[in-house]
């Protein structure tokens, strides 16, 4: 059974740091891309990163790009987002997604970031 | 800037049968975007529904169905039931690993 655990979310300042994990398993993590993808409150969703299976790749939304790093750790089977310089529009609930034939084909439940002084 | 456009809300009567577009503010959309569909009711996590235009992820009924209609994708319910009250969100692969969600469509079944 494929499971996706996000973890690291909370309360930070506008203009702070924070980590966010996805712990994968049930498939083999390091064949797939794996994406982040965020949901403000009352808001859509918003594709926010993509990395591929080995690493190589990178990609942001303009949104995030030079705030945000997507990385994984392949032996750990887990992905991470490194949101640095956060705004108060970064508030939201950040998902991470299994990336199948260009969608997504399995969701964790979500990590909720709040920025707020 | 690209932008994916919904309708922000539609209505069915229960046993009906809808159809949700997904389409381009410029353009086409094509099986070249690879159009998924997604469903979510509140507080939940989004449930995959069709990938790649109109392939069902697994355990999804056969009620729903994905297409291309003209230029839009288009998610098809047939014979809606009062729990397919969500909001229904489709994504495009835009090439060189971006991808755009639409906006979502709130469907109520009344």
């Amino acid at each position: 059974e494929v499971q996706l655990l996000e973890s690291g979310g909370g309360l930070v300042q506008p203009g702070g740091s924070l980590r966010l994990s996805c712990a994968a398993s049930g498939f083999t993590f390091s064949s797939y891309t794996m994406s982040w993808v965020r949901q403000a409150p009352g808001k859509g969703l918003e594709w926010v990163s993509a990395l591929s299976g080995s690493g190589g790749g990178t990609f942001y939304a303009d949104s995030v790009r030079g705030r945000f790093t997507i990385s994984r750790d392949n032996s750990k089977n887990t992905l991470y987002l490194q949101l640095n310089s956060l705004r108060a529009e970064d508030t939201a609930v950040y998902y991470c997604a299994k990336t199948y034939s260009h969608g997504y084909d399995y969701w964790g439940q979500g990590t909720l970031v709040t920025v707020s002084s | 800037q690209t932008v994916v456009t919904q309708e922000p809300s539609f209505s069915v009567s229960p046993g009906g049968t809808v159809t949700l577009t997904c389409g381009l503010s410029s353009g086409s959309v094509s099986t070249s975007y690879y159009p998924s569909w997604y469903q979510q009711t509140p507080g939940q996590a989004p449930r995959t529904l069709i990938y790649s235009t109109n392939s069902r992820s697994s355990g999804v009924p056969d009620r729903f169905s994905g297409s291309i209609l003209g230029n839009k994708a288009a998610l098809t319910i047939t014979g809606a039931q009062a729990d397919d009250e969500s909001d229904y969100y489709c994504v495009l692969y835009m090439g060189s690993g971006i991808w755009v969600f639409g906006g979502g469509t709130k469907l109520t079944v009344l």
